[in-house]
C-alpha cells in the first residue's frame, strides 16, 4: 500500500512568487496535516484538513493557504515567498479521530532564494 | 496546552539500552502520549504511545509513571541506524492535531 506522497520533492522559488505543494494521503485517510520546518528545528504546525474542511490553523500569517480536494488529497499554496518560508514542509494523513496513528510523507524542500 | 521538555541531545554507544524521558507537568486527562523518531530530511515515523504504566512493541518501550508528568522512552541495544532525533508529543491525537508543536525533540546520537 502506496504511503503518504508529497510533490515536488525539491523546489526553488524567488522571493515574492507563490508556491504550491501537493499531498496525497493514504487511501482511507481522510485528515491531511501540514507542518514547517526549518533546518535544525522542530516541527511547526501549519493547517489540519479533514473531509475538506479546515479543522485547525496554526500560527502562521494569512498567506500561507490551502485546501482539501474531494479525494481528500491537498494543496498548501504559500504566497509572497520570503526568504525565512526556506523549510522542508511534511504532510501527514490519518483516520479521524483521537489516538489514530498518523503517517508522514517525505516531506518537499522548499528554497527561496 | 500540554508542554513537553526533552533534553537537547544524547550520546550512546552501540548494544546499549538509551532512556530518552519527557517532562509533561500539565499533561490533560485525555492526553496520550506518542513518541516519533526522524531522521534527516524524512518525514517523523511513529514509534510508540501509550497512557500509563508500560508499553512495549517491537522497537521500544514507553514507561509512564501513575502521575503521569513524565515518560520514559526506551530502546534497547541501539545501534547505528538508531541515530535520530526523538519526538514526545502529548494530546488526544497522534499528531496532537496541532494543539500543541513537536518542539525541538532529541538528538541521539550512537557511536560505534
Amino acid at each position: 500500500e502506496a504511503g503518504v506522497t508529497q510533490s515536488p520533492t525539491h523546489l526553488i522559488k524567488t522571493r515574492g512568487q507563490q508556491a504550491t505543494l501537493r499531498c496525497s494521503p493514504i487511501s482511507g485517510h481522510t485528515s491531511v496535516y501540514w507542518y514547517q520546518q526549518a533546518l535544525g528545528l522542530g516541527l511547526q504546525f501549519l493547517l489540519w484538513y479533514d473531509e475538506g474542511e479546515e479543522r485547525n490553523r496554526g500560527n502562521f500569517p494569512p498567506r500561507f493557504s490551502g485546501r482539501q480536494f474531494p479525494n481528500y488529497s491537498s494543496e498548501l499554496n504559500v504566497n509572497a515567498l520570503e526568504l525565512e518560508d526556506s523549510a522542508l514542509y511534511l504532510c501527514a494523513s490519518s483516520f479521524l479521530g483521537k489516538n489514530t496513528e498518523a503517517f508522514f510523507g517525505q516531506g518537499t524542500r522548499l528554497t527561496v532564494v | 496546552l500540554a508542554k513537553t521538555t526533552q533534553p537537547i541531545s544524547m550520546d550512546s554507544y552501540e548494544g546499549q539500552e538509551v532512556n530518552i524521558t519527557c517532562s509533561h507537568n500539565n499533561i490533560a486527562t485525555n492526553d496520550y502520549i506518542t513518541w516519533y523518531q526522524q531522521f534527516p530530511s524524512q518525514g517523523p515515523r511513529f514509534i510508540i504511545q501509550g497512557y500509563k504504566t508500560k508499553v512495549t512493541n517491537e522497537v521500544a518501550s514507553l514507561f509512564i509513571p501513575a502521575d503521569r508528568k513524565s515518560s520514559t522512552l526506551s530502546l534497547p541495544r541501539v545501534s547505528l541506524s538508531d541515530t535520530a532525533v526523538y519526538y514526545c508529543l502529548v494530546g488526544d491525537y497522534y499528531t496532537n492535531a496541532g494543539k500543541s508543536t513537536f518542539g525541538d525533540g532529541t538528538t541521539l546520537t550512537v557511536k560505534p
